[in-house]
């Protein structure tokens, strides 16, 4: 099946640092998106893009969809500590069923106050 | 609006027994997804439903999984017998069409821990 590289596996921060993460493919996606998961939770959508190049924000969150359509990365502005958790990027494969999901394998981010 | 509920929240067996787990979720939603994540990866999708039909379940292991969903509306997904490597969060997903990425709300999970 698809594979989604995601980086880094997990970040340790201090309280006000802008953080980065990325998700590269090998192939083609139509669709990224990108989730925050906190322990005991499932996953919630935090940015999604749907055309190579599109950045879109969301709060002190953006995001951008790669213009090879084979990456995306999110920035987190000025990290609380509310920020902790896993993120995980998420997409559709082009040529792929256009409800299936692939999920990255999550960066854990840590915010030290 | 509720979101998606699930439970047990948490359930411990052994190997070789058998586990239920229900899930309801947000009204009006036709769609509804079983997703297993494992320690670590990012959600898999188990078995897809469109109302109360089987839209994809290629990812489920049909030995000893099965899912339902009757009415169109809640869901149940089983494991019998159980392995150790089936030890993972389960998670319910629901949304209001098929193919809309961003309508995909998650319920908490349920975790199952096999002894």
């Amino acid at each position: 099946g698809q594979q989604l590289n995601q980086s880094p596996q997990s970040m340790f921060i201090q309280e006000g640092e802008d953080v980065s993460m990325n998700c590269t493919s090998s192939s083609i996606f139509n669709t990224w998106l990108w989730y925050k998961q906190d322990p005991g939770e499932g996953p919630v959508l935090l940015i999604a893009l749907y055309k190579a190049g599109e950045l879109t924000s969301n709060g002190r969150l953006t995001a951008q969809f790669g213009i090879t359509r084979k990456d995306s990365f999110l920035n987190i502005s000025a990290s609380i500590p509310s920020d902790v958790g896993i993120y995980f990027c998420a997409g559709h494969p082009s040529g792929g069923s256009n409800y299936k999901l692939t999920f990255g394998k999550g960066t854990l981010l840590t915010v030290n106050p | 609006e509720a979101g998606v509920a699930q439970s047990p929240r948490y359930k411990i067996i052994e190997k070789r027994q058998s586990v239920a787990f229900w899930c309801n979720p947000i009204s009006g939603h036709a769609t509804l997804y079983w997703y297993q994540q494992i320690l670590g990866q990012g959600p898999k999708l188990l078995i897809q439903f469109q109302n109360n039909g089987v839209v994809d379940d290629s990812q489920l292991p049909k030995d000893r999984f099965s899912a339902e969903r009757l009415k169109g509306v809640d869901s149940t997904l089983k494991i019998q017998p159980a392995k150790l490597e089936d030890s993972a969060v389960y998670l319910c997903a629901s949304s209001f069409r098929v193919g809309e990425a961003d309508t995909q709300y998650f319920g908490p999970g349920t975790r199952l821990t096999v002894l």
